[in-house]
């Protein structure tokens, strides 16, 4: 399978714990994104990364949440002291930045899905 | 606040029909959208995608309307298959993101294929 891969796929966790999830991109892909999707929403945006540097953060991204990616290549988010309002799935998406003015395409992986008890 | 949003969380067509999915926008900023289909326990697959400069996109079954108008997209599958049956959602990629994959996206339309 060349997509995107994410694991764990599940994750279940007490309140105060660490969490770190994995995303192994499209090997191709310089661009790499993590998103967060509640139940019955679309996802939203976290930060994403070009090659290793990362170039932009959400506000949803608050001081408990770290995302690197210290070779280029795969990614890893981690939560520190989870709280029930971390539950969600995270998303991790890989591109290739455009030529010219091409718009960018995303590839998602399936998500790890967080439950924070 | 401005939202890239769908008009119906549900719709339910017979096998065969034609499906007709929107979405309404407010940022006139927007000038990339983008249709993805979710299957249950899957991330968002990429359907169709159209620019501003364009108002209509056919893909293979699915086409994709764009009214800048009235900031309106809206996503046509015809034939709808059960195969068909998913989460569909909207999302924008605004100039002030730059050319990046950042993408706003709506609240999502459950599409029900009845055999």
């Amino acid at each position: 399978d060349t997509g995107v891969s994410q694991n764990p796929r599940h994750k279940i966790t007490k309140r105060g714990q660490n969490v770190t999830f994995r995303c192994d991109p499209i090997s191709e892909h310089n661009r790499l994104y993590w998103y967060r999707q509640t139940l019955g929403q679309g996802p939203e945006f976290l930060t994403y990364f070009q090659n290793e540097a990362q170039l932009e953060k959400s506000r949803l991204l608050s001081d408990r949440f770290s995302a690197e990616r210290p070779k280029g290549s795969f990614s890893t988010l981690e939560i520190q002291r989870t709280e029930q309002g971390d539950s969600a799935m995270y998303l991790c998406a890989s591109s290739s930045t455009p030529r010219g003015k091409a718009n960018e395409k995303l590839f998602f992986g399936s998500g790890t899905q967080l439950s924070v008890l | 606040g401005e939202s890239v949003g769908l008009h119906l969380p549900t719709l339910s067509v017979q096998e065969g029909d034609n499906s007709i999915i929107n979405c309404a926008y407010s940022n006139s900023a927007s000038d990339y959208f983008i249709w993805y289909k979710q299957e249950s326990g899957k991330g968002p697959q990429f359907i169709i995608d159209i620019r501003s400069n364009m108002d209509k996109r056919q893909g293979q079954r699915v086409t994709v309307l764009l009214n800048k108008t009235v900031k309106h997209l809206s996503l046509q599958i015809a034939a709808t298959q059960p195969g068909d049956s998913a989460v569909y959602f909207c999302a924008e990629n605004r100039r002030l993101s730059g050319n990046t994959g950042k993408l706003i996206f709506g609240q999502g339309t459950t599409l029900q294929v009845k055999p």
